[in-house]
């Protein structure tokens, strides 16, 4: 069956460190892959989207890469802030239909 | 100027009841959705609609009966409402149906009691 998994529920890290997260999938062929920020009580916002044939997207602070030989994505936050402090939530797009993973929350402190 | 909007934020009520959530967008859009992310945080999708054709029907309970009436407004109707329901309810659109970028409204909590 498909599988999506992220690293881990929950990362702490410092204010200005960089945050790494990871999404592994399992039986899909994704044509894209998207992640999105979730806070608390509030809808997903989409960050970045990156495609089956491209290997690195940056926006600003955030650096996504995807291995469809490894079936990953990591998904970056340089120089990192409390302000970044969300629920990242990363996302398959495959037949029209976005499938989401558990995401992870990230806590920066300060 | 909500792009995505859900009425209402909060929804409780008794097992058994019927009871409707209504979504807007005033993107423009041709493709609206109804996603259920429950206590785990799975955000699944439910349904969708491209100019008010239903697209994409997951495995849903046929108790969830939702209605574009145009393609601005996608609403979703249940009956006989069951514990299990207790969610959070995520409306969503995007530009055209293939379009990757969707974009989510506020959500509509649920609680069946």
């Amino acid at each position: 069956s498909q599988k999506i998994e992220q690293n881990s529920e929950a990362l702490n890290i410092q204010e200005g460190k960089t945050a790494t997260l990871t999404c592994n999938y399992t039986n899909y062929s994704p044509a894209y892959l998207q992640w999105y920020r979730q806070d608390p009580g509030r809808g997903p916002v989409f960050l970045l989207l990156i495609r089956e044939n491209e290997k690195e997207k940056r926006k600003e602070r955030l650096k996504v890469t995807f291995d469809t030989t490894l079936k990953q994505s990591l998904f970056h936050i340089t120089a990192s802030q409390p302000a970044d402090s969300a629920t990242y939530l990363c996302a398959l797009g495959l037949d029209y239909k976005l499938s989401f993973g558990a995401g992870t929350t990230v806590t920066v402190r300060a | 100027d909500t792009a995505v909007s859900q009425t209402p934020k909060y929804l409780v009520t008794q097992m058994g009841n019927d009871k409707s959530i209504k979504c807007e967008q005033n993107l423009g859009h041709d493709t609206m959705y109804w996603y259920k992310q429950d206590s785990k945080k799975f955000l699944k999708i439910m349904f969708s609609y491209n100019n008010k054709e239903l697209i994409i029907n997951e495995t849903v309970p046929n108790r969830f009966s939702p209605k574009s009436p145009d393609k601005a407004h996608l609403n979703l109707h249940i009956n006989s409402l069951e514990l299990g329901d207790s969610a959070v309810y995520f409306c969503a659109s995007s530009q055209r149906t293939g379009h990757e970028t969707q974009y989510f409204g506020p959500g509509t909590r649920l609680l069946v009691l």
